[in-house]
């Protein structure tokens, strides 16, 4: 119940398409839902977040989109850049102290030019 | 900018020896996190850490242990290394339930 699962595992999209990921969890209790970036040799950024009482939050060209009665949540990159291209993380996390983030498995993006 | 810092990007150690990973963060968080990080199975929590002289267990703790006596320093501790706990470690840190701060993480080669 404490797991946070991400597909695709990798994903290869072309210069300005639209680059979708998609999580999926089981605790209802969850009410943080972190997407992290994570580019070669450095650690891993948070880029967006969303909280369950909104269905959507866009920053740019990131934007999370989430079902709370399907358990599921999506980043959807717009007109995907070769700087895109990177490892993307989501998690998920009970917003109260003494709990931290579980985190899915990653999607490894490549944007080819 | 908060600034996680872990003292060696690349660590090379022997079968059996003690492993100090520290982590150092300059902007009195008080939540302190270890994770390893491994192909193909994403972040995994070992032990982290929400006051001072606090800790608590993750998903992975076996083999492992923490220290946290200021609240700026969270040091991780491989009591005898083993092949199998090679793999990039990361720390972070983070205020109240918001986003985290990781660091650029240690690369451990455990031979």
């Amino acid at each position: 119940q404490q797991q946070v699962k991400q597909s695709p595992q990798s994903l290869i999209v072309q210069k300005g398409g639209i680059s979708i990921i998609n999580c999926a969890y089981e605790n209802t209790a969850f009410d943080y839902f972190p997407w992290y970036q994570q580019f070669p040799g450095k650690g891993p950024a948070l880029l967006i977040a969303i909280r369950p009482d909104v269905s959507e939050k866009k920053e740019g060209r990131f934007t999370i989109s989430f079902n709370k009665s399907a358990k599921q949540f999506s980043l959807h990159i717009m007109d995907s850049q070769p700087g895109d291209s990177a490892t993307y993380f989501c998690a998920a996390m009970i917003g109260q102290a003494g709990t931290a983030l579980i985190f899915g498995k990653g999607t490894t993006l490549s944007v080819s030019s | 900018d908060v600034k996680v810092t872990q003292s060696s990007r690349y660590l090379v150690k022997r079968t059996g020896e003690k492993v100090f990973l520290e982590c150092v963060q300059d902007m009195d968080h008080e939540n302190m996190f270890w994770y390893r990080q491994d192909p193909g199975l994403g972040l995994r929590l070992i032990y982290f850490s929400y006051d001072v002289k606090m800790k608590e267990k993750g998903d992975i703790p076996e083999g492992y242990s923490v220290s946290r006596e200021k609240k700026e320093r969270f040091s991780l501790i491989l009591e005898s290394a083993s092949t199998n706990q090679t793999s990039m470690y990361l720390c972070a840190s983070s205020f109240a339930n918001n986003g985290y701060t990781f660091g650029s993480g240690t690369r451990l080669t455990v031979v």
